[in-house]
């Protein structure tokens, strides 16, 4: 049972490239989120899709394009690449109803 | 003032030893609260939801307090896998249901 895939895992960008982080889910959840950790500072949302064709930002949405494809993939685009966005960013999904996030793995983003 | 509040340890402890994380929210509105475990460099998973009548597993208790805006996390005869990042989350829900996390408290169990 996959549940949440996120691709790539490792990532270095020099400061202005363009990415796009990729999610898939296979639960059939509603609901999926990005968000990132930094040190000391805990996970912090940066969009979020209630459904599928539907997005709202976070709390920290600068700097990032966000896509529901479908109810399966949900990716996060960083459009010109800073050395604040080094981070790691956690792709999530969840069914509102029971509320539990399952995450992926993490994609570890370096910006040089 | 962050909307979920942790006290960010470390807590070193002996196996054995009991051990209780604190947390505090600020939103009223917030509804919903659990108790996640992010070991180092991995996903965070669920560890337990928390009731308001508080509930255990295992060696594991939580406990929430709506009215001080407070919710607790005890562990009994910690053992040596126990060692990991503790985050509290809630969720609200009207509005943006998603998940608020506090910044984490790290546990060490030592031998």
């Amino acid at each position: 049972n996959a549940g949440v895939t996120q691709t790539p895992k490792f990532q270095v960008l020099k400061t202005g490239q363009s990415m796009t982080l990729q999610c898939a889910q296979d639960m059939n959840h509603n609901s999926m989120y990005w968000y990132r950790q930094d040190p000391g500072m805990g996970l912090r949302l940066i969009y979020y899709s209630a459904s599928e064709g539907t997005t709202d930002k976070g709390e920290v949405p600068n700097g990032y394009n966000v896509s529901r494809l479908n109810k399966r993939e949900f990716s996060l685009r960083l459009e010109s690449a800073a050395p604040s966005q080094t981070s790691v960013y956690f792709c999530a999904s969840a069914e509102p109803v029971n509320t539990e996030a399952f995450f992926g793995q993490g994609t570890r983003l370096t910006v040089v | 003032r962050k909307e979920v509040e942790q006290d960010p340890g470390p807590f070193n402890v002996p196996e054995g030893a009991t051990v209780a994380f604190n947390c505090t929210y600020s939103n009223s509105a917030s509804q919903s609260f659990f108790w996640y475990r992010q070991d180092c460099r991995k996903e965070p998973k669920l560890l337990m939801s928390v009731y308001s009548s508080g509930n255990e597993d295992g060696r594991f208790t939580a406990q929430l307090n709506r009215a001080s805006q407070y919710i607790s996390l005890l562990i009994r005869d910690s053992k040596l896998s126990d060692s990991a990042t503790y985050l509290c989350v809630v969720k609200k829900q009207t509005g943006r249901r998603a998940l608020t996390f506090g910044s984490g408290t790290r546990l060490q169990v030592q031998p």
